[in-house]
């Protein structure tokens, strides 16, 4: 089955800790996608990678890292800059970025990080 | 960015046709309507979108307004399955889906 695939579902972050959350997509996507959700709030964009080795900061960027070194994975390294890292975080996939603005994004089932 | 209005709630229920509204007042010709809905604990997933015209899926069909200032997202047989939060999401040429809070639909058997 095609799809995106989040690990783990739960993650525990000690204080001063660095964190990766995992995003793995078989869907053959270029872009990915990371979002942030807190409770009772939209989704907010963390960063994004149109292409391998290539990605862009998104709205609230600090105290997060991403790397995009294979088509199908897109890691998020939640620093120990983020001062509140406690959240549901999203990842998502589409063909390609950008387009016409017609493309379908795919989401994971999300990682909830939350801090000791 | 062009922004969009749902309200907060709305309730249904089980078995009835559902009208979920969006006003997009500052819309531009090049921006693509677009629907996901998130249930509880899950990553949202795509519903529908349109341009212009009026578009059916298995899901759901979206009536989009002559003048494109609003439109609406039609569930024609609402079941407990649909409570979810529903976004209406412009987009053009971004390369992210830009989130608001959404309608959060209750349905009642």
């Amino acid at each position: 089955d095609g799809g995106i695939t989040q690990s783990p579902k739960y993650l525990f972050r000690k204080e001063g800790q660095n964190v990766t959350l995992s995003c793995e997509q078989n869907l053959n996507h270029d872009a990915m996608y990371w979002y942030r959700q807190d409770p009772g709030q939209g989704l907010r964009l963390i960063y994004y990678s149109q292409i391998v080795n290539d990605f862009q900061k998104g709205d609230i960027a600090e105290g997060y890292s991403v790397s995009r070194e294979k088509k199908e994975s897109f890691p998020l390294t939640v620093t120990s800059a983020q001062k509140n890292p406690t959240a549901f975080y999203l990842c998502a996939s589409s063909i390609s970025a950008g387009g016409r603005g017609q493309e379908t994004q795919y989401f994971g089932p999300g990682t909830r990080l939350l801090v000791l | 960015d062009a922004k969009t209005t749902q309200p907060n709630s709305m309730e249904s229920n089980e078995e009835e046709p559902v009208h979920l509204p969006c006003n997009h007042s500052t819309i531009s010709g090049t921006d693509y309507i677009h629907w996901y809905r998130q249930l509880p604990s899950q990553g949202p997933e795509y519903v529908i979108h349109g341009l212009t015209s009026n578009v059916n899926n298995r899901m759901a069909s979206l009536a989009i307004a002559e003048d494109r200032k609003s439109s609406t997202l039609i569930l024609h047989r609402a079941t407990l399955r649909d409570a979810a939060v529903y976004y209406c999401i412009l987009r053009a040429h971004r390369t992210a889906l830009i989130f608001g809070k959404g309608t959060t639909l209750s349905v009642s058997s």
